[in-house]
């Protein structure tokens, strides 16, 4: 079965510390990657996607980067963070496709505050 | 501007009672999902329903599509302690999919 994996679960942070997120998903090959952000009590925010290895797509312009080094690992980084950086982000997965649309499959999260 | 959004931003019940939320969106769809997110979890996928179903179960939830009204339900029968969480609808919008701001249900005993 697949799983998928983000670490640290939570993470504080003073303004202007780099950032490094990172999510694994075990069991399938290919996937697609998500990167959300979720502000307390709202919905999700796309921030980028990927459908494979080195290819990243932006959504928001933001201080934010992504990567993808490995066909299962996503990762979410910045150089100097901003307040406005906390929140719940959410890493997901769906299977690979031309469609972003399909059913996605999400990690368990990592809550991130900047002070 | 917001593609699904989700109606009441909040319900409570208790234990055995129905709960039910609505999704309403603004373009044409080729399917609606629904997810439930647990408080500070990750979201968990319940169900898809494609623009050519009008109606689809899986367990105690019933799901409802109007494509003219660009309206979903979810019903969930019989509700439980556990079934406490936030609901969001995602819908497609642009090649992406959208999520609403969701209903935070609470169920008490």
């Amino acid at each position: 079965s697949q799983t998928i994996h983000q670490w640290p679960a939570t993470l504080v942070q003073p303004v202007g510390s780099p950032l490094s997120l990172e999510c694994t998903v075990e069991g399938t090959s290919n996937p697609n990657l998500y990167w959300y952000r979720q502000a307390a009590g709202r919905g999700l925010q796309l921030l980028f996607y990927s459908v494979g290895i080195g290819q990243i797509s932006s959504e928001v312009p933001q201080n934010l980067s992504a990567s993808r080094p490995q066909d299962r690992q996503f990762i979410l980084s910045s150089k100097k963070l901003l307040l406005s950086d906390s929140g719940f982000y959410l890493c997901a997965w769906s299977v690979r496709s031309e469609r972003l649309t399909d059913t996605q499959y999400f990690g368990p999260g990592t809550r991130l505050t900047v002070l | 501007s917001q593609q699904g959004e989700e109606d009441p931003q909040a319900l409570s019940i208790q234990e055995g009672e129905n709960a039910t939320m609505n999704c309403s969106y603004k373009t044409s769809i080729n399917n609606l999902q629904w997810y439930r997110q647990n408080s500070g979890r990750g979201l968990v996928h319940l169900i898809l329903i494609r623009s050519n179903e009008r109606e689809k179960h899986s367990g105690r939830l019933r799901v409802t599509l109007d494509t003219s009204k660009k309206s979903s339900s979810l019903l969930i029968t019989a509700s439980r302690a556990a079934d406490t969480a936030s609901y969001f609808c995602a819908t497609p919008q642009g090649g992406k999919l959208q999520f609403g701001a969701g209903t935070q249900v609470v169920v008490t005993p």
